[in-house]
C-alpha cells in the first residue's frame, strides 16, 4: 500500500508572500501521478498542479510551483504572492495504475494554510 | 460545461435509514470514484466504475455500503441501514477517458448526517 505524508497540518502566511508546504510519498511503482488539491470552507476539491513522475521538470501553474524529487520521494507546493483567497486545507496525493487503466488516489491528511492580510 | 454534480448536498437521517446519494459525473467522463472524507480517516476510496463496470470496490467499508452505474451519466451509492460512524462527507468524481486519464474532477460533496 502506498502512503502519502504531510507533516504540516498547519501552516500561515502574509499575504504577498511566498509559502512552500511539504509532501512525500513512499511507492516502488515506477509509473504513477502526483497532485496538488485545494479544499476552500466550501469543501469542493479543486485540482491546483499535477505531475508525472517521468517528466524531470517541474509543474507550474501560475503562482503555484512544484518541487518533485524522484529519488527523495518527495513534492512539495510552492505558492508564491499569496492571497486571501488562497486559505485552505490542501491536500498531497499520488496516483497508482489500478484496474481499468485508472489511476488510485491517496491523499495525505491536509495542510491548513491560512494567508492573513 | 457543468462540473460533477452531486445531489443532495445535505442529508440527515436517523439510524437504520436507507440513504442514497447521486452522482452525475462530467458529460464524456467514463472513469467515475466514489470517496468518503472524515476527520479521522482523511479522504479514502470507496470504489470506482469504468465504462459503468465496478472494477475495485475494495474500499467499501462493509456490505450495508452498495454502488451501481446503471448508465454513463448517473451513479448512486447507498447506505442500508445507515449507522452514525457513516456521517461523513461524501465525494464523488469523474475522470477524462483520454489524455487526462490521470485526473479525477470533483464533485461538490454531500455531507451525510446520521443521528
Amino acid at each position: 500500500a502506498q502512503t502519502v505524508t504531510q507533516s504540516q497540518p498547519e501552516m500561515s502566511v502574509q499575504e504577498a508572500e511566498t509559502v512552500t508546504l511539504s509532501c512525500t510519498y513512499d511507492t516502488s511503482e515506477s509509473n504513477y501521478y502526483l497532485f496538488w488539491y485545494k479544499q476552500p470552507p466550501s469543501r469542493q476539491m479543486i485540482l491546483v498542479i499535477r505531475q508525472e513522475a517521468y517528466k524531470q521538470q517541474n509543474a507550474t501553474e501560475n503562482r503555484f510551483s512544484v518541487n518533485f524529487q524522484k529519488a527523495a520521494k518527495s513534492f512539495s507546493l510552492k505558492i508564491s504572492d499569496s492571497q486571501l483567497g488562497d486559505t485552505a486545507m490542501y491536500f498531497c496525493a499520488s496516483g497508482l495504475r489500478g484496474g481499468g487503466s485508472n489511476y488510485k488516489l491517496t491523499f495525505g491528511k491536509g495542510t491548513l494554510l491560512t494567508v492573513n492580510p | 460545461d457543468a462540473g460533477v454534480i452531486q445531489s443532495p448536498r445535505h442529508e440527515v437521517t436517523e439510524m437504520g435509514q436507507e440513504v442514497t446519494l447521486r452522482c452525475k459525473p462530467i458529460s464524456g467522463h467514463n472513469s467515475l470514484f466514489w470517496y468518503r472524507q472524515t476527520m479521522m480517516r482523511g479522504l479514502e476510496l470507496l470504489i470506482y466504475f469504468n465504462n459503468n463496470v465496478p472494477i475495485d470496490d475494495s474500499g467499501m467499508p462493509e456490505d450495508r455500503f452498495s454502488a451501481k452505474m446503471p448508465n454513463a451519466s448517473f451513479s448512486t451509492l447507498k447506505i442500508q441501514p445507515s449507522e452514525p460512524r457513516d456521517s461523513a462527507v461524501y465525494f464523488c468524481a469523474s475522470s477524462f477517458p483520454r489524455g487526462g486519464r490521470d485526473t479525477q474532477y470533483f464533485g461538490p460533496g454531500t455531507r451525510l448526517t446520521v443521528l
